[in-house]
């Protein structure tokens, strides 16, 4: 399998509070993706990024910000935890934008009380 | 309009059983399709393309219908493991993302 680790895996925060999460991957692929998963909603994007320091927003990028200093690490952070952002966060990796699909990490469970 | 849509199911099949799901797509300019699996509480995985011409991946086969916007995939021979959910993936011409349907639910029964 593909090397793509999330951390944490689980989380319980406060409302108001930073969080953030961090995807690693050890394939050296250009893009890297976040998407929340709820029920009713499926996965959505929201934010990916296409190579180091580059970044995009994806359709859900209110509340959240990210950041790629280096190849490997992908981060999201949660600026100020809100209840809306209780979901189940996955991160994904693919060599290019579109011929090929993606592959995910095992992903992040975030509650927000 | 959503990008993806799909029927959430759930599909109750016996074991043996043929079984097939479709995914609907609003942008007729798409050009990447993608099959997932995923079992509960575990992230989605890979299962196959669509191609224009079909695909066939030993029990399951993947079909894109461009004129009437969808995919299917079929999946003949349930087995008990066949049992997830099944997610569509859509790519729009710019593809800079997926936009993914909210998933049909499978249980082979034995």
């Amino acid at each position: 399998d593909a090397g793509i680790t999330q951390s944490p895996r689980h989380k319980v925060t406060e409302t108001g509070t930073p969080v953030t999460l961090r995807c690693h991957q050890t394939e050296n692929h250009r893009y890297m993706y976040w998407y929340r998963q709820d029920p009713g909603h499926g996965l959505r994007l929201i934010h990916y990024s296409y190579g180091v320091k580059d970044t995009d927003k994806g359709e859900v990028s209110d509340g959240y910000s990210v950041s790629r200093s280096k190849t490997e690490d992908f981060l999201l952070t949660l600026e100020s935890a809100t209840s809306s952002q209780t979901s189940v966060y996955f991160c994904a990796i693919s060599v290019d934008r579109s011929s090929n699909g993606y592959t995910f990490g095992s992903g992040t469970r975030l509650t927000v009380v | 309009r959503k990008e993806v849509e799909q029927d959430p199911g759930p599909f109750n099949v016996p074991e043996g059983a043929t079984v097939a799901f479709n995914c609907t797509y609003s942008n007729s300019a798409s050009q990447s399709f993608f099959w997932y699996r995923q079992d509960c509480r575990k992230e989605p995985k890979l299962l196959m393309s669509v191609y224009s011409s079909g695909n066939e991946d030993g029990r399951f086969t993947a079909q894109l219908n461009r004129a009437s916007q969808y995919i299917s995939l079929l999946i003949r021979d349930s087995k008990l493991s066949d049992s997830a959910t099944y997610l569509c993936a859509v790519s729009p011409n710019t593809g800079n993302q997926f936009y993914f349907g909210t998933g049909t639910s499978l249980t082979v029964i034995p």
